[in-house]
Order: structure tokens, then C-alpha cells, then sequence
């Protein structure tokens, strides 16, 4: 089975910067038919089910605000919030979908500094 | 809009069975597979299993492998989750979820979920 870990297991970002979140596959996921990156990203805020929020590794699902972005190619990848807001407390998940069963990170906890 | 409705959670003692279901609208069921996907409390999330749009095919996670069963009824907009042998490390919150894709999908919409509990 694939293994997805994501570091750190949480973070503290100021309002207004940068937030860096890290997802490593035990195996690439980059296709080489299609040459797409398996790989999503979801947010989950306490209380609530997980949101899809980036898919094929870079794209943003409709309704994601412009300041959440995926980036990487193969064994790691990156989700990056440019300007940290309030309302993006939560824990995101990165998860693959290139081999069955697909498998989930551990989760980072996102907080305000 | 897509909407999804777990229901058929609750306590149950070790070894004994529950059924979930899905209850799904607002999109043509049966052109979509479908997973579930769970979370122990405080815990991160787990895959559990999935199931093509026909109901012909479907994949479980190795923890579950011969105790759980995935179905769907197209007729009626169902799909459901049959768990036998449960264990305590089954308890979780069970979520359901529309998946873009068989066999390598991603899911795009979510329900709230069902709390399942295993204990004496």
C-alpha cells in the first residue's frame, strides 16, 4: 500500500502569512499515461466532514479562494496558503488515488499564531 | 445540489454486526461510484471501501477485508455498508462519500457522518 505522510503534524501560522503543508508518497504517484499527480487535498474544520479543496495535485476545486495552492510532481508535494486568514484553522489531509485502496495522510493541524 | 445521508449508526458490543446506509440526491446515482471513508475520534481519516457505479466492482481496505460488505441499490439511491465481526478499533465516525471516478477517484462531496461505537 501507498504511505502518505505529511509534515509538520502542525503548525502556526500569523495572519497574513505564509502556510507551508508537506505530503511525501511512500511510491510516485505521477501517471505516466496522462502525466498527472494522483493527489488531493482536503480540509476538515472540527465537527465537520472533510471539503475537497485541490485535486490532480494543482487544482483547486470551484469556490477554493485563489490563496490556497498545490504544487509538486511524484513523491512530494506541497499545499500552501499565501495569506493565512481566520477561517483556514482546520486540519488538511493530502491523500492519493493512484492505487487501491487509496490512502490518506495523518493530517496537519493548522493554527494561528 | 448533492446531498448525502448516512444513517444506521449507533453502540454495539464486540463482535456483533450493524448496517449503514447512504442515502444520496441531487445527482444521477448510478453514473457515480461511491466510498466510505471513516475517522476514529480524534484520529485521522481512513479509507474503508468503494464501489463502481454499476455495483459490479468494489475494493476494501486490508482492516476490513471479510468482515465488511459494500452494496448499492440504483433503485433506490442507496448504497450501504454491512459490518460484521466488529471490533473496538472499528469504532469511528463513518462518512459516505461520491467518488469522481472508479477505480482511482477522488471524493468530491461528503455526508455528515454516522458514529459508530463498539464497546461492552
Amino acid at each position: 500500500d501507498f504511505v502518505m505522510t505529511q509534515s509538520p503534524d502542525s503548525l502556526a501560522v500569523s495572519l497574513g502569512e505564509r502556510a507551508t503543508i508537506n505530503c511525501k508518497s511512500s511510491q510516485s504517484i505521477l501517471h505516466s499515461s496522462n502525466n498527472k499527480n494522483y493527489l488531493a487535498w482536503y480540509q476538515q474544520k472540527p465537527g465537520q466532514p472533510p471539503k475537497l479543496f485541490i485535486y490532480w495535485a494543482s487544482t483547486r476545486e470551484s469556490g477554493v479562494p485563489d490563496r490556497f495552492s498545490g504544487s509538486g510532481s511524484g513523491t512530494d508535494f506541497t499545499l500552501t496558503i499565501s495569506s493565512l486568514q481566520a477561517e483556514d484553522v482546520a486540519v488538511y489531509y493530502c491523500q492519493q488515488y493512484y492505487s487501491t485502496p487509496p490512502s490518506f495522510g495523518q493530517g496537519t493541524r493548522l493554527e494561528i499564531k | 445540489e448533492v446531498q448525502l445521508l448516512e444513517s444506521g449508526g449507533g453502540l454495539v458490543q464486540p463482535g456483533g454486526s450493524l448496517r449503514l446506509s447512504c442515502a444520496a440526491s441531487g445527482f444521477t446515482f448510478s453514473s457515480y461510484a461511491m466510498s466510505w471513508v471513516r475517522q476514529a475520534p480524534g484520529k485521522g481519516l481512513e479509507w474503508v471501501s468503494a464501489i463502481s457505479g454499476s455495483g459490479g466492482s468494489t475494493y476494501y481496505a486490508g482492516s476490513v477485508q471479510g468482515r465488511f460488505t459494500i452494496s448499492r441499490d440504483n433503485s433506490k439511491n442507496t448504497m450501504s455498508l454491512q459490518m460484521n465481526s466488529l471490533r473496538a478499533e472499528d469504532t469511528a465516525v463513518y462518512y459516505c462519500a461520491k467518488l469522481t471516478g472508479f477505480p482511482n477517484g477522488w471524493p468530491n462531496c461528503w455526508g455528515q457522518g454516522t458514529l459508530v461505537t463498539v464497546s461492552s
